[in-house]
């Protein structure tokens, strides 16, 4: 069974304070993606990596795709309060149309 | 202009009822998804449609049964609703379902079951 495993599953942090999520499968993926969710709405995709040892940054996000393909990190550097939500990184399962969604790190950042 | 709407927001019912969730897209996308947010986060997938035909049944219990009268339209019908199904049902479709192409959700249809 392909499952995607985060850490932390919680995470509380002050205004300006760095953190890393992280995102790891004992599969190989093709390309991963990390999606954000706030309160009341659905899952918006941040990025996609597709390259093993890739990094991609987004503004003060910086995702980086690991050499085996099998796992992701996600930095975020001086955190702000418009950063808070659900962060979940998602795959296809190979070969197939289906998606499936980490376990999910909930990211609190207070002001 | 909405991408994916989804009907209605909130639902509130009690055990053994019937109800339907109608979705919408107008990405001119071939994908559509439902997807169950349970209690804890955790996204799971449904079912997922392309160009109509359905392509993932995810051992999802028949009281759900799916409707895609076209690809700009995923419906999602319950019959006999159950204390288990409360959550969050999330309407997503992408390009294709190929690997690389994101997924564009609706904001989710909170289910609540008396």
């Amino acid at each position: 069974t392909q499952l995607l495993e985060q850490s932390p599953q919680f995470l509380s942090i002050q205004e300006g304070e760095n953190l890393t999520v992280y995102c790891n499968s004992s599969s190989v993926f093709s390309s991963l993606q990390w999606y954000r969710q706030e309160p009341g709405e659905g899952p918006v995709l941040l990025v996609t990596v597709v390259t093993g040892g890739e990094v991609k940054k987004l503004k003060r996000l910086t995702f980086q795709f690991g050499d085996a393909r099998k796992d992701s990190s996600l930095h975020i550097t001086a955190a702000q309060t418009g950063d808070t939500g659900l962060y979940l990184c998602a795959s296809h399962r190979s070969g197939t149309y289906k998606y499936i969604f980490g376990t999910g790190t909930r990211l609190k950042v207070l002001a | 202009d909405t991408a994916v709407s989804q009907t209605p927001k909130y639902l509130v019912t009690q055990m053994g009822n019937d109800k339907s969730i109608k979705c919408e897209q107008n990405l001119g996308h071939d994908t559509m998804y439902w997807y169950k947010q349970d209690s804890k986060k955790f996204l799971k997938i449904m079912f997922s449609y392309n160009n109509k035909e359905l392509i993932i049944n995810e051992t999802v219990p028949n009281r759900f049964s799916p409707k895609s009268p076209d690809k700009a339209h995923l419906n999602l019908h319950i019959n006999s609703l159950e204390l288990g199904d409360s959550a969050v049902y999330f309407c997503a479709s992408s390009l294709s379902g190929g690997s690389n192409q994101p997924q564009h959700f609706g904001d989710g249809t909170r289910l609540s079951i008396l």
